[in-house]
């Protein structure tokens, strides 16, 4: 079974760079979710989209923004990195209505911030 | 805010024995619990989910419950692998929004 898609699975940038992460949904899920799991640390959530829209926001810093396109897709741009950044950063999709919003995570991009 | 707490935080059992994670909420108003499983470094697998109007949900070897009135959801595993050795994550879903609220894990190791 098609599972959740994140692109890159490693990424390593500096200091004041920016960084775009994808994440692909589950074919036929409209919702997308984006979680930061720092280092020994539990996932938190940053924000969620609903058929493209913004549908709920959590901690997520200022210097973050977050799309989700056409085809379902989202992307997380990620500017002025910070060293506290160095996370690994999850997309989940669920099918809202279906099976109690259950959430599929895919397999994490890891950020090292240098 | 709401909290999730997970007991114990680490667990080291003999292959073959019955274990009991312990998933505590304060989240009066929860829609649904998910168990996940978190390898070191990798990403969550979903083992179960419990909606607010079940008790409990069983897959294999795995049995989850949820007392909503006490705010506790325990996972248990039967006949206990070494390939189970991962951290178990709990997380709540509440009724007015997206967002997985998660525990802090427990960190189990099966040795043989």
């Amino acid at each position: 079974a098609a599972g959740v898609i994140q692109s890159p699975r490693h990424l390593i940038k500096e200091k004041r760079e920016t960084a775009t992460l994808k994440c692909y949904p589950i074919p036929r899920h409209d919702t997308v979710y984006w979680y930061q799991q720092g280092p020994g640390q539990d996932p938190q959530f940053l924000i969620s989209f609903y058929e493209k829209m913004q549908s709920d926001k959590g901690s997520i810093p200022d210097r973050f923004s977050a799309q989700q396109f056409s085809d379902y897709h989202s992307e997380l741009n990620m500017s002025s990195l910070e060293l506290g950044d160095s996370a690994l950063y999850f997309c989940a999709s669920s099918q809202i209505g279906l099976v109690g919003g259950e959430q599929y995570f895919g397999p994490g991009t890891r950020l090292t911030v240098t | 805010k709401q909290e999730v707490t997970q007991i114990p935080a680490a667990l080291s059992v003999p292959e073959g024995e019955n274990l009991v994670l312990n998933c505590s909420f304060t989240d009066s108003a929860i829609y649904n619990l998910q168990w996940f499983r978190q390898d070191p470094g990798k990403g969550l697998t979903s083992l179960l989910l419990i909606q607010s109007s079940q008790r409990e949900q069983t897959s294999g070897r795995l049995n989850a419950s949820l007392d909503k009135s006490s705010g506790r959801s325990t996972l248990y595993i039967a006949a206990s692998q070494p390939g189970d050795s991962a951290t178990y994550l709990c997380a709540e879903m509440g009724v007015d929004t997206d967002k997985l609220i998660f525990g802090t894990g427990t960190r189990l190791q099966v040795f043989p």
